[in-house]
């Protein structure tokens, strides 16, 4: 069964510091990998990662995949209070082409 | 609008009711899902559509859960004999052909009492 571990599953930091999410994952025919941030209700895409080592940027958020060693960060730097939500990894894979299995989101809380 | 739109936003029911959800997929998306999250945990996939097949069901989906999109439009999900452990968040999301980066609705927060 795939399976998406997703660290810390909580973590508490100040605006203006920089934070590390990690996602690692076991899947059988890996395609993609996705980011999202989860606030009150629906999950708002970040990121999709297919190939290992190129960045993924976006403003203060960045991504990059490590497919040899199976896992992907998400760094977010200079927090700012409105970055506090759950972060969700996703991984596509296995003989589907649409369905995503999720990790269980690390919940980000930056304090002003 | 040109987001994904799920109706209602909230629902409580008694157990043994039927319920149904309704999703509005973005007009050009062939592909919707449905999802169910519960609380600290990341969504679960239930059910697929591509237009108005439905490809893949969860084994999550149990006999009581029905899914439909008629017409390859808008979609239904229905729950019958509801009991507690349904309670969650039932969340649709769409998205156009070889895309993987889905456009989530806000969910339909569903309470069982």
């Amino acid at each position: 069964e795939d399976k998406v571990v997703q660290s810390p599953l909580s973590l508490v930091v100040h605006e203006g510091d920089t934070v590390t999410l990690n996602c690692s994952y076991e899947v059988t025919n890996f395609r993609s990998l996705l980011w999202y941030k989860q606030e009150k209700k629906a999950p708002t895409f970040l990121f999709m990662l297919t190939s290992s080592g190129i960045e993924k940027k976006s403003g203060r958020l960045s991504s990059i995949l490590d497919k040899k060693e199976l896992f992907s960060i998400l760094n977010i730097t200079a927090t700012q209070t409105g970055d506090s939500a759950v972060y969700l990894c996703a991984v596509n894979s296995g003989g589907s082409n649409y369905k995503l299995t999720f990790g269980k989101g690390t919940l980000l809380t930056v304090n002003p | 609008d040109t987001g994904v739109s799920q109706n209602p936003r909230h629902k409580i029911t008694k157990r043994g009711q039927n319920v149904t959800f309704r999703c509005d997929p973005i007009s050009e998306h062939n592909r919707l899902y449905w999802y169910r999250q519960t609380l600290g945990q990341g969504p679960e996939f239930l059910t697929y559509f591509q237009n108005e097949a439905q490809l893949e069901k969860s084994r999550l989906l149990s006999d009581r859960f029905s899914a439909e999109r008629p017409k390859g439009s808008f979609s239904t999900l229905e729950i019958q004999r509801t009991e507690q452990g349904d309670s969650a968040m039932y969340l649709c999301a769409s998205s156009p052909w070889r895309d993987y980066g889905y456009t989530f609705g806000s969910g339909t927060r569903l309470t069982v009492v």
